[in-house]
């Protein structure tokens, strides 16, 4: 069973708008942590944000933002303000125990932005 | 947060030929992770490579095929063997620096590993 879906496989957005990336995760275990990262086109990931199953208040990070409802089991990613550089491919990942180590991805949404 | 550098960036090999993929990280780790991207898909976990031990693989992924070594606590290798076109793909590194469910995977720039 995948463990964590994205259902989007691409999003447009116009410059300044808000936009949501959907993530959906699949786990029985209480303690798991929660990361999006960033692919631009030159292929780096570059970490954006995190969330442990345990914290309280939806994480923040700048113009990111997670919407977690744990009950639903998602993990949805806002960027606000939306930039021309914010257009990429956006993962959702979860760690899980044991070890909290490796990360498992999901299929990732493009986003484009447009002027 | 940790400085990776992956060698080569980019290759472009033959049908049959072997090719190391080297990865150096800026502080010692307990972990080195090696994934792998296929054209237009997600990452997915090859192994992980602890210092001084074998490297443990996932499903789908063999030793013959992706063998590794982690000589010390800064550097790893990950050797892809008797390549196919199949194999072309973005290969990555990534660390985890520090310990606590928290701490993100830091990622080397990949290499681009593309096969005639």
């Amino acid at each position: 069973a995948q463990k964590i879906t994205q259902t989007q496989p691409g999003m447009f957005v116009q410059e300044k708008e808000a936009v949501t990336l959907d993530c959906t995760y699949d786990t029985s275990d209480p303690s798991y942590g929660l990361f999006w990262y960033k692919q631009p086109s030159s292929g780096e990931m570059i970490f954006l944000i995190y969330q442990g199953s345990y914290d309280q208040q939806n994480a923040t990070e700048g113009r990111y933002s997670l919407n977690f409802q744990k009950a639903r089991k998602s993990a949805n990613l806002v960027i606000s303000a939306s930039q021309l550089g914010d257009s990429a491919m956006y993962f959702c990942a979860m760690r899980e125990p044991p070890g909290f180590q490796k990360l498992v991805f999901g299929t990732g949404t493009r986003l484009l932005v447009s002027p | 947060s940790a400085v990776i550098s992956q060698k080569p960036s980019r290759d472009i090999c033959q049908r049959g030929t072997s090719l190391t993929i080297q990865c150096q990280v800026d502080s010692q780790v307990t972990m080195m992770f090696w994934y792998r991207q296929q054209p237009g898909q997600s990452l997915t976990l090859i192994a992980t490579a602890n210092q001084g031990s074998e490297a443990t693989y996932e499903s789908g992924f063999v030793i013959d095929k992706f063998p590794i070594s982690r000589p010390n606590l800064t550097f790893s290798t990950l050797t892809v063997s008797n390549m196919s076109p199949e194999d072309s793909s973005i290969y990555l590194c990534s660390v985890v620096v520090g310990t606590g469910p928290n701490q993100p995977q830091h990622f080397g720039d990949g290499t681009r590993l593309s096969i005639l």
